[in-house]
C-alpha cells in the first residue's frame, strides 16, 4: 500500500465553493503536515499536527481550515478561495522521536486551480 | 536571509555520468539535519537521502551521496551512473534541532536536473 495518499489530485473551483483535500498515511506516523507549492516559490508549511494536535499554523489564511481526526487522517477544508491560493498542496507525515531522523514522507499531491 | 540556498536552477548531464547538485545552509543550531527530495513531473516529493550534523561519515543510498561539508555548511548532492528517470527537480532541505514540531523542514528553491541520452 502507498505510504501517503492524497485525493483528489486534481481539483479546480470557483471563488466561492467549498471543497475538502483528504490526506491519508499507513505508516503508523503520529505527525502529519500540509505544504503549499506555488510556481517558482520553495515548499511553504501550513499546518502541522502531532498526535492529533495542531501545533503550528504559519500565518495561514482563515479560508484555509485544517483537520485531524485521527493520526491516520488529515484534511484541508477550502472556502472561498483567492485565484493565488491556485498551487499544488502536498501533506507528508513522519515519526517525530527523540534521536530519529523525523524524516517527512509525502504524497503525490493535489493540483488546484482556483476560477 | 534564506537559509538553504540552491544556485542551480538547471543542471543538464549525460546519461551514465555522475552529477553534483549544491546545497548550501544556514544554521546556528549545533543539531540539524538535511534531507534531499526528488520530485518528478508527477508531483510527488520522494525522499532520498538523509544526513545528520553529528554523522561523521557522508551519507549514502544506493546511487545517491551527499558530500557533507559541514565547516563550509554545504550538503551536495552527489548522483552517480545518471539515467534517464533521474530527470526531476531535486530540493534541499534542513531541519533545525532535534525533529517534532520544533523541527520543521526548510526547503530550498531546487534544481531542475535534465538526463540526456
Amino acid at each position: 500500500e502507498t505510504g501517503v495518499t492524497q485525493t483528489p489530485r486534481h481539483l479546480v473551483m470557483g471563488m466561492t465553493n467549498k471543497k475538502s483535500l483528504k490526506c491519508e498515511q499507513h505508516l503508523g506516523h503520529n505527525a502529519m503536515y500540509w505544504y503549499k507549492q506555488s510556481a517558482k516559490k520553495p515548499l511553504e508549511l501550513m499546518f502541522v499536527y502531532s498526535l492529533e494536535e495542531r501545533v503550528e499554523n504559519n500565518s495561514v489564511p482563515s479560508r484555509f481550515s485544517p483537520e485531524c481526526p485521527n493520526s491516520s487522517h488529515l484534511f484541508l477544508h477550502l472556502h472561498t478561495l483567492q485565484p493565488e491560493d491556485s498551487a499544488l498542496y502536498l501533506c507528508a507525515s513522519s515519526q517525530p522521536d527523540r534521536g530519529h531522523t523525523d524524516t517527512q514522507y509525502f504524497g503525490p499531491g493535489t493540483r488546484l486551480t482556483v476560477l | 536571509a534564506q537559509k538553504i540556498t540552491q544556485t542551480q536552477p538547471g543542471m543538464f548531464v549525460q546519461e551514465k555520468e555522475a552529477v553534483t547538485l549544491d546545497c548550501t545552509y544556514d544554521t546556528s543550531d549545533q543539531s540539524y539535519g538535511l534531507f534531499w527530495y526528488k520530485q518528478p513531473s508527477s508531483g510527488e516529493m520522494i525522499f532520498l537521502i538523509y544526513q545528520g550534523s553529528y554523522d561523521e561519515q557522508n551519507a549514502t543510498e544506493g546511487r545517491y551521496s551527499l558530500n557533507f561539508q559541514k565547516a563550509r555548511k554545504s550538503a551536495n548532492l552527489v548522483i552517480s551512473a545518471s539515467q534517464l528517470g533521474d530527470s526531476a527537480m531535486y530540493f534541499c532541505a534542513m531541519r533545525e534541532g532535534r525533529g517534532g514540531s520544533q523541527g520543521n523542514l526548510i526547503f530550498g528553491k531546487g534544481t531542475k536536473l535534465s538526463v540526456k541520452p
